[in-house]
């Protein structure tokens, strides 16, 4: 079964600061995908980026980007400048079976930017 | 163009009472998603839906929960004789064509709370 773990329930920093959040995960999948979501207060999940494992390079979306060990089985997310509406729940998620059947969450890290 | 919705937003209902939520998805996609969110919790699958068949009900956690799709396109999640347990905030998410990406788009999610 596939596992998701993030092991940091919450975090604060100040504002403009840089962050990571922690993700790791198992499975016995070869080619998959890996998820950041964020979830703010009105509960909408939003995608903040995606990671293709087969790809070696890391991938980026503006101020947000992942640190991808494959081997490791660990993919992080650092949020460089930090701020206010970054305040969020963020989840680590991954395809249950390596497709399009769902996605596994971890129990998530409440981020907090401090003004 | 216009995202995922739930209905309804909130439903409080009593102890051993039927309730139904609706989700409809972004026009076009295909596969559908139900999840359950417990309170501290990361969302937890319950049933996924591709065109109007349920490709894998392995989540729903008993028989009082039942989804349907009829037309491929809005679905309802149906719970019966409901326990004070079954509070959560539940989510609905929808994916393109096959979905191979397994990226969701979700819905703002209906909170349930069963008194």
């Amino acid at each position: 079964a596939q596992t998701v773990t993030q092991s940091q329930p919450e975090m604060s920093v100040q504002e403009a600061e840089t962050v990571t959040l922690s993700c790791t995960y198992d499975t016995s999948e070869n080619n998959y995908y890996l998820f950041w979501y964020k979830q703010p207060p009105s509960r909408q999940m939003i995608l903040v980026i995606r990671q293709e494992a087969y790809k070696q390079q890391n991938a980026t979306e503006n101020r947000f980007s992942v640190n991808f060990q494959k081997a490791a089985k660990s993919f992080s997310l650092k949020i460089s400048d930090s701020q206010l509406g970054d305040t969020a729940m963020y989840f680590c998620a991954f395809p249950r079976r390596g497709g399009a059947d769902g996605l596994t969450f971890g129990k998530g890290t409440h981020l907090i930017i401090q003004p | 163009g216009a995202g995922v919705s739930q209905t309804p937003s909130n439903k409080v209902t009593e102890k051993g009472k039927y309730v139904e939520l609706r989700c409809d998805p972004i026009s076009g996609h295909t596969a559908l998603y139900w999840y359950r969110q417990s309170l501290g919790q990361g969302p937890e699958f319950l049933i996924y839906f591709q065109g109007t068949g349920a490709a894998d009900d392995s989540g729903l956690p008993n028989d009082r929960f039942f989804a349907v799709r009829p037309e491929g396109s809005v679905s309802t999640l149906k719970i019966q004789r409901t326990e004070r347990g079954d509070s959560a905030v539940y989510l609905c998410a929808s994916s393109p064509v096959g979905g191979e990406t397994g990226e969701q788009y979700f819905g703002p999610g209906t909170r349930l709370t069963v008194t």
